[in-house]
């Protein structure tokens, strides 16, 4: 089974703080992706990678930033965080693309609450 | 752009039947998946159809029309456990990515 492992359930930061959120999954999957979530909106793509080094911007990437130095492990970055970024993260992967059938698998997700 | 619609919420008695449409936009088209997620957990993947017609998983089935742009999950003999949201997802401008409804809250009553 594919395990996507979010390193906090649960976060609480200060307005202006650097926050590091990460995900490390274990199937070798070419895709990785950062989500979040809020009532009424469903998921909303923030950023995503297909390769180690490689980023393209999601519909929402402003205030975001990420990186992937390492193929299992995708890291999202609030470079100062605002009250208006607290929502549910969720990290997912995925190999070659929707075209082949190939699922995204989703991490449980961090809950992000800025103070 | 892509756009995907879907009811906000449905509630149903446990052993019926229910069925979840989702109509969607999109300039090209690979097929449409499905997700289920229970409070509190990760989405996890149902089903994905790419030609027309019924896929039959179970007690599951979903159904794409895409001449209508337009799909459906179908829930047979509803248990209280299938309360939970699904949403249904379209690649973005994409393969890599995919598009997903605000999703369908769906209530199972005793």
């Amino acid at each position: 089974d594919v395990k996507v492992t979010q390193s906090s359930r649960y976060l609480v930061k200060r307005t202006g703080e650097k926050v590091f959120l990460e995900c490390v999954q274990d199937m070798d999957h070419e895709n990785m992706f950062w989500y979040r979530q809020d009532p009424g909106l469903g998921l909303r793509l923030i950023y995503f990678s297909y390769d180690v080094k490689m980023k393209e911007k999601g519909d929402i990437p402003e205030g975001y930033s990420v990186s992937r130095e390492k193929k299992e492990r995708f890291s999202l970055i609030l470079e100062s965080a605002s009250t208006n970024q607290t929502s549910m993260y969720l990290c997912a992967s995925s190999s070659l693309g929707i075209q082949d059938n190939q699922p995204q698998h989703f991490g449980d997700g961090t809950r992000l609450s800025i103070l | 752009g892509q756009s995907l619609e879907q009811p906000s919420e449905v509630t149903a008695v446990e052993g019926a039947i229910v069925q979840i449409n989702c109509t969607y936009q999109t300039s090209g088209f690979y097929g449409l998946s499905w997700y289920q997620q229970h409070d509190g957990g990760a989405p996890t993947f149902l089903s994905y159809n790419a030609l027309d017609g019924l896929e039959e998983t179970g007690r599951f089935s979903s159904f794409l029309s895409r001449s209508d742009s337009y799909g459906y999950l179908l829930l047979q003999e509803l248990q209280m456990k299938d309360s939970a949201s699904y949403f249904c997802a379209v690649p973005g401008d994409s393969s890599y990515k995919l598009i997903f409804g605000s999703g369908t809250r769906l209530l199972v009553r005793p």
